[in-house]
This record gives C-alpha cells, sequence and structure tokens, in this order.
C-alpha cells in the first residue's frame, strides 16, 4: 500500500469549472506536497503546507491534519491548467531531509 | 537565473551499455536528488546527496551510480546491471542541511528520457 494515494487518477473537466484533487497519506508527516508536472515532464512546486489552507492566485491548497487528508482546488479551471498534479508528503520521523513519499498523480485535462 | 540542468534530454541505450545522466545546479543547494518515474507511479528515489563527497542509495540504487565531486553536479550512471532502465529520470535539489521545512522544498531539473533498445 503506497503511503500517499491519490483521487482521481484522471479528471477531465470544462473551462471555466471548479476541480478538487484529493490526496490522503497513512504516516505522520512533517509538511505535504502539491506539484506540478506539465507534458514536458518537468515538475514544478506548487505548495507546500504543515496546517490550514494556502491561496496562489486560482490555485487552494489545504490540510487536515487529524484526517490525514490535503486537497488541491483550482477555481475558474482554465486548458493551461492540464497537466499531472502530484502530492508528496514529508514523513516526520527522524531526518529524512529531501525523502518524500509520492502518490502517483492525478491527470487533469481542461477543455476550452 | 537559477535552477537545474539536465542533459541530455532524450537518451538511447543499447542493452549492455552504461550511460551517465547529467545534472547541474546554480542555487548553492547542499543537498540533490535522483528520482525515477515510470507510468502509473510515484516518484522513487535513487540516490540522494547531502553533501559533497557523500550519498547515499535510496529505495531502488540497484543498477545505478553516482558522485557528488563538486557541489553543482551530481550525476548518475545507469550501469548494464539495471535491467529496466528505460523510465524519465529527474534530478532535484534543496537547500539541506538542519531540520527547516524549507529544505524539504525541492526544486526539479527538466527531466532526461532513456529507452533501451
Amino acid at each position: 500500500k503506497n503511503e500517499v494515494e491519490q483521487s482521481p487518477q484522471n479528471l477531465t473537466a470544462q473551462e471555466g469549472e471548479f476541480i478538487t484533487i484529493n490526496c490522503s497519506y497513512s504516516v505522520g508527516i512533517s509538511a505535504l506536497h502539491w506539484l506540478q508536472q506539465h507534458p514536458g515532464g518537468g515538475i514544478v512546486s506548487l505548495f507546500m503546507l504543515s496546517s490550514g489552507k494556502k491561496k496562489h492566485g486560482r490555485l487552494i491548497a489545504t490540510i487536515n491534519i487529524q484526517e490525514k487528508h490535503s486537497s488541491l482546488h483550482i477555481t475558474a479551471s482554465h486548458p493551461r491548467d492540464s497537466a499531472v498534479y502530484i502530492c508528496a508528503a514529508t514523513p516526520n520521523r527522524g531526518s529524512t531531509l529531501g525523502r518524500l513519499y509520492f502518490g502517483r498523480g492525478t491527470q487533469l485535462t481542461v477543455w476550452p | 537565473d537559477g535552477g537545474i540542468t539536465q542533459s541530455p534530454k532524450y537518451l538511447f541505450r543499447k542493452e549492455g551499455q552504461n550511460v551517465t545522466l547529467s545534472c547541474e545546479q546554480n542555487l548553492n543547494h547542499d543537498a540533490m536528488y535522483w528520482y525515477r518515474q515510470d507510468p502509473g507511479q510515484g516518484l522513487r528515489l535513487i540516490y540522494y546527496s547531502q553533501i559533497v563527497n557523500d550519498f547515499q542509495k535510496g529505495d531502488i540504487a540497484e543498477g545505478y551510480s553516482v558522485s557528488r565531486e563538486k557541489k553543482e553536479s551530481f550525476p548518475l550512471t545507469v550501469t548494464s546491471a539495471q535491467k529496466n532502465p528505460t523510465a524519465f529520470y529527474l534530478c532535484a535539489s534543496s537547500i539541506g542541511l538542519g531540520h527547516d521545512l524549507r529544505a524539504n522544498v525541492l526544486t526539479f531539473g527538466a527531466g532526461s528520457r532513456l529507452t533501451v533498445l
């Protein structure tokens, strides 16, 4: 069983729709990351959060520590948001610098 | 602009050949990492280095080797011992050291796609 599970695996939306991608984790963590991978392959870090909520433009990330769950929301989705979104967790055990647990990713396609 | 440069972007290899993937960063980061990405799977850690002249095996180190002779460079060699080397390889770096949460924010390169013919 993967320490980090994402859903859905694939998501298709019409431009303008509100999108939610979910992430659940089974280990104690010090931080939760949301990453974006575009078709070319490069990965960009969107958020790192350990509690509450963070917002950047049309993207919002939330985390519920008690429920071990995080969500990534995209408001007013646009075709340029089409990408793979990856959830990753930094475990809080020992010296685990950079040793994140990665979800399998959610492929988002937004149609005009 | 600071960042991570991976080369080559695409690489084809015959079975039995060793290949080396380059990773260079100008972010002054102490820690560097190599990940492998396969379709439908999460990123898996191959090797990581927290400081020059030191590196540790990750979860799937068999068939791979690395070196860290300079802070800026962390090349990965895919050896002929790697049974299924066709994959997308990502290099990353972070500030490193200490337990500051910033140390866990990774900056990724654009990746190298290796295909074994």
